[in-house]
């Protein structure tokens, strides 16, 4: 199947600072990105969603300026959490999904980035 | 908004006994997908549902499709610990131009030795 890495696995920081994670399909071209934010023992709830060379667009309830995402490549997206916050806390999840190939609407996911905002 | 709920929240089994975790939606679905995520770690695709009525098989697990295409379920056969783990179901929604996948919450499976 389809290869997406997700870097860094695992990030502590300080109140205040901001935090870069990075998403990447190794192996296939991702036309649309989504990041999804999961709770412990809860689902997964999209955050937003970027299709390649454009502005991502954000569910309601997730401020823009404070997750800021681009998706400068068909293989890589970035999701930057700024001023982070302890209640920012959470376990991120980038998917690509194909544009040809596999069944559309088919998502591969990154193995999640866990942050831990002190 | 459309939403895709999941039953049950939280199924205990012991090992060899069948589990089912059921999907609804508000509306119907193009296609259910269903996922499964291992404690701490992250969701893996299992299976995509696109026909009415339509059932796959998996080696011991079995999905199916409602006619309306707005419910589906997972049958696991005889568990076992390596089942152990949060199966999800989600289906896609077409919304200001864009398709995503909305995911139930989920259906944590534990096996008892």
């Amino acid at each position: 199947g389809a290869v997406v890495s997700q870097h860094p696995s695992r990030v502590i920081c300080k109140s205040g600072t901001s935090v870069k994670i990075e998403c990447r399909s190794l192996d296939f071209q991702a036309t649309t990105m989504f990041w999804y934010r999961q709770f412990p023992k809860q689902s997964l709830m999209l955050m937003a969603t970027s299709n390649e060379g454009s502005k991502a667009t954000y569910e309601q309830g997730v401020e823009k300026d404070k997750f800021l995402i681009n998706h400068a490549s068909l293989t890589l997206s970035t999701l930057t959490v700024t001023s982070a916050h302890p209640e920012d806390s959470s376990f991120y999840i980038c998917s690509g999904r194909r544009g040809s190939g596999a069944p559309r609407d088919t998502q591969y996911f990154g193995p999640g980035t866990r942050l831990t905002v002190l | 908004g459309q939403q895709v709920m999941q039953i049950p929240q939280y199924q205990h089994v012991q090992e060899g006994e069948d589990f089912t975790t059921y999907c609804n939606s508000s509306t119907t679905l193009s296609n259910i997908q269903w996922y499964k995520q291992r404690p701490g770690g992250h969701p893996v695709f299992l299976i995509q549902l696109v026909k009415s009525g339509e059932v796959k098989k998996q080696k011991r697990l079995t999905f199916q499709f409602g006619e309306a295409k707005k419910n589906s379920s997972l049958h696991i056969t005889a568990t076992q610990t390596t089942d152990v783990g949060t199966y999800f179901c989600a289906g896609p929604v077409f919304m200001n131009r864009d398709d995503k996948i909305i995911f139930g919450k989920g259906t944590r499976l534990h096996i008892l030795p």
